[in-house]
């Protein structure tokens, strides 16, 4: 049982390449979410998933989008990147719907945008 | 939509000591509060969570507190070891249709031996 993993660990971009993050859970949880963590911001939501087929924006959806494959993957693209979106990123799972149980973390994805 | 205030950013304390972190949330309709743990380098992990129809929950060292009229909520660990050392995050969110987490900013920990 993996539990939640991200694809790659570290990423390096220029301003205005593309790449998309992968995320997969295998703990059949329902909701999904994208998350972004910066020093002294604390974690910041990006998208969310709350069930195959949905999603809807969080806070700070500027500049990307989301796709929920199936129920195992939600992954991040990055259009057009730019510096400001230097972060680390966090898939995170959760089994209901509603928002009010625990949410698993991936490892983490280190994105660098020169 | 809801703000989660967390205070103090930093927070240093001898090995043994108690450490106290407190949390804010403005929607009164919030019922379900989750602390997570952040080791340096590491995912975020939950350590414990409160929902609203209790006021104290404990599992070993750590508890958290929840005072709903002032819609305050607090983490306590008592008898700090180095491993405690982390970035604490606090959480608030409410149930009713699907309805996201949100975090406060964090408070890094210091355990000094």
């Amino acid at each position: 049982n993996a539990g939640v993993t991200q694809t790659p660990k570290f990423q390096v971009l220029k301003t205005g390449q593309s790449m998309t993050l992968q995320c997969a859970q295998d703990m059949n949880h329902n909701s999904m979410y994208w998350y972004r963590q910066d020093p002294g911001m604390g974690l910041r939501l990006i998208y969310y998933s709350a069930s195959e087929g949905t999603t809807d924006k969080g806070e700070v959806p500027n500049g990307y989008n989301v796709s929920r494959l199936n129920k195992r993957e939600f992954s991040l693209r990055l259009e057009s990147a730019a510096p400001s979106q230097t972060s680390v990123y966090f898939c995170a799972s959760s089994p209901g719907v509603q928002g009010t149980d625990t949410q698993y973390f991936g490892p983490g994805t280190r994105l660098t945008v020169l | 939509g809801e703000n989660v205030e967390q205070h103090p950013s930093t927070l240093s304390v001898q090995e043994g000591d108690s450490a106290v972190i407190k949390c804010t949330y403005s929607d009164s309709a919030s019922n379900y509060f989750p602390w997570y743990k952040q080791e340096l380098g590491k995912r975020p992990q939950l350590i414990i969570d409160i929902r609203s129809n209790v006021g104290e929950k404990k599992d070993q060292r750590i508890a958290v507190t929840l005072n709903k009229t002032a819609k305050h909520f607090s983490l306590h660990i008592t008898e700090t070891q180095p491993e405690d050392s982390a970035v604490y995050f606090c959480a608030a969110s409410r149930s009713g249709g699907y309805q996201k987490v949100t975090f406060g900013i964090g408070t890094k920990l210091q355990v000094i031996p």
